[in-house]
This record gives structure tokens, C-alpha cells and sequence, in this order.
């Protein structure tokens, strides 16, 4: 069956980066894309970007452009989500979805906060 | 960016009820449309998608109907496990925006 597992939980400051990782099973890669949507605290869901696992194109929503970077490594079926210069109201769960237009699988979650 | 806005933000309801959650688009997006259930604290879980499509393993009670740019999702007869917030998702352009959430609580 399908599975998206992501990385843990990741605390950061201010002004730093961090990099989740879901990795898919059960499926053919490179067939689906990958989006990214993120869940601040008691809020609802916000897409953030995707990425085509078969070319590596890309597309970002336009208020993370120049902070946010998604790539996939097809060699081992994991597509990763880089932010940086963190604020706290980056603070939130980040789930990856596979991504055919609609979000059929999604992983578990990985949870970061930015505190100082 | 395309507008996503449902109604209610909540609503209360019993076991049994029929309920009904509606999406409105600020521009047509045909029928790429998709709804969503989450539960707290896990990731949500599609439902429908374009539309009317129910995915797979998705009860029958849940149905979905509408195009261009107003939709509607409805419970036929409320069980427990579905008290949950609803999203509802348009594919049509990216970026992919969502609703804001509809919460169904129990009466």
C-alpha cells in the first residue's frame, strides 16, 4: 500500500533552516508529484509547493518564494522540504501529500517549532 | 490565487443527521474540487475528489456535488467517527489553496 513516512519533530531558532524528509513506498515514484502543506497551531491547512518526481519541476506559493526549496532524491523515493530563515510563525506540523491534482496520501506529520 | 471560502466555520449536529458543508470558489474551477476530513492531530484524509468522486473505502454517506465555483459536501446520517473538521481543496490552478475548515460538532 501506499505510505509517505516523514522525519521527526525538529526544534530550531530564529533564523535558522530545516530540512523534513518523507519518504514514499507502495507506488512508482516518479509518477506522482509531491506537494507540501503545512498546519500552524489550531489553524487550518496551507499549501506551501510541489514538485513533479518524474522532472523535478517546481512551483511555490508566492509568500515562501526565496525562503523554501522542495527536492526529490528518486534514487530512494524521498522528496524533502527545506525552509529557511525560520520565524516562529513558521512554527507548525508540515505534512507531504502524493499529489495527482488531489491529496490521496499523506504522511504522518513532522512537527517543528521555532522558539528561541 | 483562487479564493476558497466554506460555510459554516462550525456547525453542531446530531448521530443520525444529515449535514451539509459548502465551498464557494472566487473563480470557476470546472469540477477540481476535492474534499477532505481531519481528525485532531492526525494528517486529513481525502473523500472526494473532483467533486463528486468518492474515493475509495469512503463511506456512501458522504457525497459531493457542484461545479464551476460553488460546491456542497453532504453527510447523509452522521456517525461518531465523523466529527471532524472538512476542508475542501481546488486543484484547478496551483497554488493548490484550501477552505478554511468547517468543524462538525457533536449537538
Amino acid at each position: 500500500q501506499v505510505q509517505l513516512v516523514q522525519s521527526g519533530a525538529e526544534v530550531k531558532k530564529p533564523g535558522a533552516s530545516v530540512k523534513v524528509s518523507c519518504k514514499a513506498s507502495g507506488y512508482t515514484f516518479t509518477t506522482y508529484a509531491i506537494s507540501w502543506v503545512r498546519q500552524a497551531p489550531g489553524q487550518g491547512l496551507e499549501w506551501m509547493g510541489w514538485i513533479s518526481a518524474y522532472n523535478g519541476n517546481t512551483n511555490y506559493a508566492q509568500e515562501l518564494q526565496g525562503r523554501v526549496t522542495i527536492t526529490t532524491d528518486t534514487a530512494t523515493s524521498t522528496a524533502y522540504l527545506e525552509l529557511r530563515s525560520l520565524r516562529s510563525d513558521d512554527t507548525a506540523v508540515y505534512y507531504c501529500a502524493r499529489d495527482s491534482g488531489k491529496f490521496d496520501s499523506w504522511g504522518q506529520g513532522t512537527l517543528v517549532t521555532v522558539s528561541s | 490565487d483562487i479564493q476558497m471560502t466554506q460555510s459554516p466555520s462550525s456547525l453542531s449536529a446530531s448521530v443520525g443527521d444529515r449535514v451539509t458543508v459548502t465551498c464557494r470558489a472566487s473563480q470557476s474551477i470546472n469540477t477540481y474540487l476535492n474534499w477532505y476530513q481531519q481528525k485532531p492531530g492526525k494528517a486529513p484524509k481525502l473523500l472526494i475528489y473532483a467533486a463528486s468522486t468518492l474515493q475509495s473505502g469512503v463511506p456512501s454517506r458522504f457525497s459531493g456535488s457542484g461545479s464551476g465555483t460553488d460546491f456542497t459536501l453532504t453527510i447523509n446520517s452522521l456517525q461518531p467517527e465523523d466529527f471532524a473538521t472538512y476542508y475542501c481543496q481546488q486543484s484547478y490552478i496551483t497554488p493548490r489553496t484550501f477552505g478554511q475548515g468547517t468543524r462538525v460538532e457533536i449537538k
